[in-house]
């Protein structure tokens, strides 16, 4: 089993919908959670980046980690077609040591 | 001016050939890494150099040898190319790091050299 499980998409939805991307961990080490942001081409980018279980706003993009389910998600107020790309979960623990989720591509259709 | 560029952005060659990719970052970070993006899109690091010394070596086979003159810049070179070696190629840079040398905090990426094997 991957310690770190992505919904795999693809995801397509209409202009204006929310959007919610979610991951599951099993590694309890994990202290450090990041969402990716990766167009087309592109290298990823980081989007949200929080440690602590709750939640996280910024803009119209919303981080929520629960440690105890051991579930992050991405919500997406308001999606815009500027918003389709891959979306890649990442968490690391003390150590360092880092792991991507497969990632989920979304389409906003206007 | 780019935060972590890398050279070339594509890459054609035969199998059995010998390639190198360059990476360079302006953002005075002491940490760099090599990542592998295959077609699904799953991310997997392969090299972590801090002040131009290795830290992490993810198992990656020895035809793969990373070098890094300088804080500022990693090498990848790739001997004996295979067709299961086509793939991304992405270098990182980042600044907080952890016990074991590996980005607890944001990992910032070049745009990623894409390596086709015939």
């Amino acid at each position: 089993q991957k310690e770190v499980e992505q919904d795999p998409g693809p995801l397509s939805v209409p202009e204006g919908a929310i959007v919610s991307l979610n991951c599951t961990y099993s590694n309890s080490a994990f202290q450090y959670f990041m969402w990716y942001r990766q167009y087309s081409r592109k290298g990823p980018e980081l989007l949200m980046y929080t440690y602590s279980s709750g939640n996280k706003e910024d803009g119209r993009f919303t981080a929520q980690v629960d440690k105890s389910s051991k579930y992050i998600s991405l919500f997406i107020r308001d999606s815009q077609p500027s918003d389709s790309a891959t979306y890649l979960c990442a968490m690391s623990d003390n150590a360092g040591k880092s792991t991507f989720g497969d990632g989920t591509t979304l389409t906003v259709k206007p | 001016d780019t935060a972590v560029s890398q050279t070339p952005k594509y890459l054609v060659t035969q199998m059995g050939n010998d390639k190198s990719i360059k990476c360079e970052q302006n953002l005075g970070h002491d940490t760099m890494y090599w990542y592998k993006q295959d077609s699904k899109k799953f991310l997997k690091i392969m090299f972590s150099y801090n002040n131009k010394e290795l830290i992490i070596n993810e198992t990656v086979p020895n035809r793969f040898s990373p070098k890094s003159p300088d804080k500022a810049h990693l090498n990848l070179h790739i001997n004996s190319l295979e067709l299961g070696d086509s793939a991304v190629y992405f270098c990182a840079s980042s600044q907080v790091i952890g016990t074991s040398g590996g980005a607890t905090g944001e990992l910032f990426f070049g745009e990623g050299s894409r390596l086709t094997v015939l």
